[in-house]
């Protein structure tokens, strides 16, 4: 069965600091990974996904993650964090499987707070 | 901007009282999702449509149920609401085919109280 884990609850960082939200995962098969934002009382956005290509992917507000397929990780990262980063990330995963099979497992979510 | 659109926002229903949240899309998408959200804890996805067909979750209590009518809209149903259903509830959708695996979209929510 598909898992993802987040093993950080929240991550601080302090604004233009390097950001790193941390994701593991483990699937059977060819993993589909994906990063959403959730600000509070809001719906999910997405940022970025993983389905094959390049390790190193880029996504929405200047966010990138890579793929690491020794380690089963599929980190997010941020050069320079800014404050409006702060939010609840949540990686998710989904199955090798095609139309009703691959639905969306989702980590616990790590809250990132980025002080001025 | 094509967006998915949830109403209302806030809801308010007593125990035991019947509620139906609604998600309407303008993306055409074929896949609509719902997802039940505790505070700051990971979506549960309850169920979802692909197309007309209708894929339930095997730990989905009976007490939620879902009608698609059209393309657009997708309801969600709760018979009997219990102080354990309140919850924010999530739509999503995507556009799913033969070999593609695509983010799927989320609505703003709808933050369900029971009293």
């Amino acid at each position: 069965a598909q898992s993802v884990a987040q093993p950080e609850d929240q991550v601080n960082v302090a604004e233009g600091n390097p950001l790193t939200v941390k994701c593991t995962y483990s699937v059977s098969g060819n993993p589909y990974l994906f990063w959403y934002v959730q600000y509070p009382n809001r719906g999910l956005q997405f940022l970025l996904k993983y389905i094959t290509g390049d390790n190193l992917v880029k996504g929405s507000y200047g966010f990138e993650a890579e793929f690491n397929k020794s380690q089963t990780s599929f980190h997010l990262k941020k050069p320079s964090a800014l404050v409006s980063d702060s939010a609840l990330y949540f990686c998710a995963v989904r199955g090798p499987y095609g139309g009703s099979q691959g639905n969306l497992i989702f980590g616990k979510g790590t809250k990132l707070s980025v002080k001025p | 901007d094509a967006m998915v659109i949830q109403n209302p926002r806030y809801q308010v229903t007593q125990f035991g009282k019947p509620v139906t949240l609604s998600c309407s899309q303008t993306l055409n998408h074929n896949v609509m999702y719902w997802y039940q959200q505790k505070s700051s804890q990971a979506p549960k996805l309850l169920f979802h449509y692909y197309d007309k067909d209708f894929n339930n979750e095997a730990d989905t209590p009976d007490n939620f149920q879902s009608r698609r009518p059209n393309t657009s809209f997708c309801f969600l149903d709760i018979r009997s609401p219990g102080l354990g259903d309140a919850a924010m509830y999530l739509c999503a959708t995507s556009r799913e085919g033969s070999g593609g695996y695509n983010e799927q979209f989320f609505g703003p929510g709808t933050r369900l109280t029971v009293l």
